[in-house]
């Protein structure tokens, strides 16, 4: 079974570009998370979609950022325009959904650094 | 809001010393708990989770936790340690809220293992 993949592992961007990272969940898992780690601090939770809707995005920045999960595939997180601070580790996770005993799985990130 | 506190940011072992890693979380009643590593290179991979039951869990590659209700805790422990255990360890809990579950991760503890 394939995992949570993420694309790209890597992105340097200058200040005020456009960015999109791509999440592809485990097949089946309607539940979708996005996470951030900024620079050697703890991962945060930004958002999480159940199939296409979003349930919670009380961890987004800002409306800098903007993330679709069409068709409760795979999901899309953009950040326009980025600014030095968005620099960081996006993880993705996906899980299946099982309340009390909800288990995520991780993507391998996406580092994106703006300069 | 819940929080993790992990106390060792940076531990350098020896091959063969034992291992025990903190990690304290700030208020009780039910909680899923996690450890999540990881390596150079890869994805945030599962080491183990407690839900209930046995507060003694055991997980991949000889890891253990234990979940002490008491004192809010459940530290990540192994007997031998490898130089293949060099990695990121991040201790994480679930928390509840609506229809969202989301992870509150420590700050992570990296493990520098020595030959």
């Amino acid at each position: 079974e394939a995992g949570v993949t993420q694309f790209p592992s890597h992105s340097v961007i200058e200040k005020g570009q456009t960015v999109t990272l791509r999440c592809d969940p485990i097949s089946g898992h309607d539940n979708l998370y996005w996470y951030r780690r900024v620079m050697g601090k703890e991962i945060k939770f930004l958002l999480h979609f159940v199939k296409e809707s979003k349930q919670d995005e009380s961890g987004m920045p800002n409306n800098r950022f903007l993330a679709e999960r069409t068709g409760g595939t795979y999901s899309t997180l953009k950040v326009q325009p980025a600014e030095l601070e968005d620099s960081g580790v996006y993880f993705c996770a996906s899980s299946q959904g099982y309340r009390e005993r909800e288990t995520q799985y991780f993507g391998p990130g996406t580092r994106l650094l703006v300069l | 809001a819940q929080s993790v506190s992990q106390h060792n940011h940076h531990v350098i072992l020896s091959e063969a010393a034992s291992l025990e890693l903190g990690c304290n979380y700030s208020y009780g009643g039910t909680v899923n708990l996690f450890w999540y590593v990881q390596y150079p290179g890869q994805h945030l991979q599962l080491l183990l989770k407690y839900f209930s039951g046995d507060p003694l869990v055991k997980g991949i590659k000889g890891f253990e936790a234990e979940f002490i209700k008491s004192k809010f805790s459940f530290n990540l422990r192994k007997p031998s340690v490898q130089w293949s255990d060099t990695a990121e360890y991040f201790c994480a809990v679930m928390e509840y809220g609506g229809a969202t579950n989301k992870l509150i991760f420590g700050t992570g503890t990296l493990l520098a293992v020595q030959p």
